[in-house]
């Protein structure tokens, strides 16, 4: 079974730029969890799609956002971008299994802004 | 608010001695609870949680509601228990990792 995939492995962008990152979840997997991971920080939640549909996002600016698309792979978009964004994003997908939420993660992104 | 605190950064043990990594989570109910681990050049991966009261590589975790902590315990350690560990607990619609703990077995 193919895992969680994402692409780019590394972005490097300039201040003020846009980043687009794509992230393909495991078959039958409907739900994708995008999380932000700055250096010697944790993972910090950054957004939560299901069914197409944002479920929910964690506490970061409106120029995060991203979308779903009907294959269930997500994209993240970070506009306007500022040197405080550069982190691993990593991705997680998960079915629902016995109400509660198990995560698969993708190998993430190195973003880079300079 | 909900938030999940695990207060060691580094934890260094000797190979076959008992380790316990500690989790503690504030909320008023009662979330879902996870361990998350991270092996040297791997991806992040679910260890073990709550819900299936399983043992995994040893390992196992204890929900203590009453100080709304969940530690992961194993009774002698391994190198390649080597590792970053995240708890991770599941709030409604929310989700939390802890800023994890790195455990180093040293032979």
């Amino acid at each position: 079974e193919a895992g969680v995939t994402q692409s780019p492995t590394h972005l490097i962008k300039t201040r003020g730029q846009q980043a687009t990152l794509r992230c393909s979840p495991i078959s039958g997997h409907t739900s994708v969890y995008w999380y932000q991971q700055a250096l010697g920080l944790g993972l910090q939640f950054l957004l939560w799609y299901d069914e197409g549909e944002e479920r929910n996002r964690g506490n970061f600016p409106p120029r995060f956002s991203g979308r779903q698309f009907p294959n269930y792979s997500s994209e993240l978009n970070v506009n306007a971008l500022e040197l405080e964004d550069s982190a691993l994003y990593l991705c997680a997908s998960s079915p629902l299994v016995a109400e509660t939420y198990e995560q698969y993660f993708g190998p993430g992104t190195r973003l880079t802004v300079t | 608010a909900q938030r999940v605190t695990q207060p060691e950064k580094l934890l260094s043990v000797f190979k076959g001695a008992p380790v316990e990594l500690k989790c503690n989570y504030s909320y008023s109910g009662s979330p879902e609870l996870f361990w998350y681990v991270q092996y040297s050049r791997q991806r992040l991966q679910l260890l073990l949680r709550h819900i299936s009261r399983e043992s995994i590589k040893g390992f196992t975790a204890d929900l203590n509601k009453g100080e709304t902590s969940f530690h992961l315990k194993k009774p002698f350690a391994q190198e390649e228990d080597s590792a970053m560990y995240y708890c991770a607990p599941e709030f409604p619609n929310k989700f939390y990792f802890g800023s994890g703990t790195k455990l180093n077995v040293k032979p």
